[in-house]
């Protein structure tokens, strides 16, 4: 079966450190990957997306980059976190190009950033 | 371009009643049309989809959605609420482009005992 682990599940940083937030996929092959951020009852904010190895697309200008080093491996990193990057990132991957399948979901990461 | 409206921020129900939530969506292009839910500090589970053929789709936990093309609705329904159903639904619109999805804003539904 195809399932999506991300961690961790809570990270609380200081203004100015690095941050590295990993999912992985299993059970598909070159899936879309995706990385969202959900505010406080607010939808959900497409930040990056990756069709394929090494291919990342930003959504957004900001604070925060992508990378996709294997076919099943996404990272959402940034070099210092800003007190507006905090909220719940979601990582998602759909397995067909054009999201007929809809979104498999990762359990999410709420980050605080104090 | 495609986006998401969904009406209603908060729906309130009382157990065994009906479960309407709405949602209506602007595409450029024939769209594929999702219902997702989430509960507290978890990620989005798949409710069901649209993408061709039957306008009547049934999903998981008894909910059904029927999309209306002259209405450009997709709105999510449930004969008869359980306590279990509160938590939050998010519609979203689905297009060609690297199958990005764009989200609405969700609403969340209570159920009253």
């Amino acid at each position: 079966s195809q399932t999506i682990h991300q961690w961790p599940a809570t990270l609380v940083q200081p203004v100015g450190s690095p941050l590295s937030l990993e999912c992985t996929v299993e059970g598909t092959s070159n899936p879309n990957l995706y990385w969202y951020r959900q505010a406080a009852g607010r939808g959900l904010q497409l930040l990056f997306y990756s069709v394929g190895i090494g291919q990342i697309s930003s959504e957004v200008p900001q604070n925060l980059s992508a990378s996709r080093p294997q076919d099943r491996q996404f990272i959402l990193s940034s070099k210092k976190l800003l007190l507006s990057d905090s909220g719940f990132y979601l990582c998602a991957f759909s397995s067909g190009g054009q999201g007929i399948y809809g979104y498999t979901f990762g359990s999410g990461t709420r980050l605080t950033v104090v | 371009a495609q986006s998401v409206t969904q009406l209603g921020s908060h729906v309130s129900v009382s157990e065994g009643a009906l479960v309407l939530l709405r949602c209506n969506y602007s595409s450029s292009v024939p769209p594929y049309l999702f219902w997702y839910v989430q509960y507290p500090n978890q990620g989005l589970q798949l409710l069901l989809k649209y993408t061709t053929g039957a306008t009547l789709v049934k999903g998981i936990n008894g909910f059904e959605a029927e999309f209306k093309k002259s209405e450009t609705s997709f709105h999510l329904t449930k004969p008869s609420a359980h306590m279990s159903d509160a938590a939050e639904y998010f519609c979203a619109v689905s297009g060609p482009n690297a199958g990005k999805s764009t989200f609405g804003d969700g609403t969340t539904l209570t159920v009253k005992p």
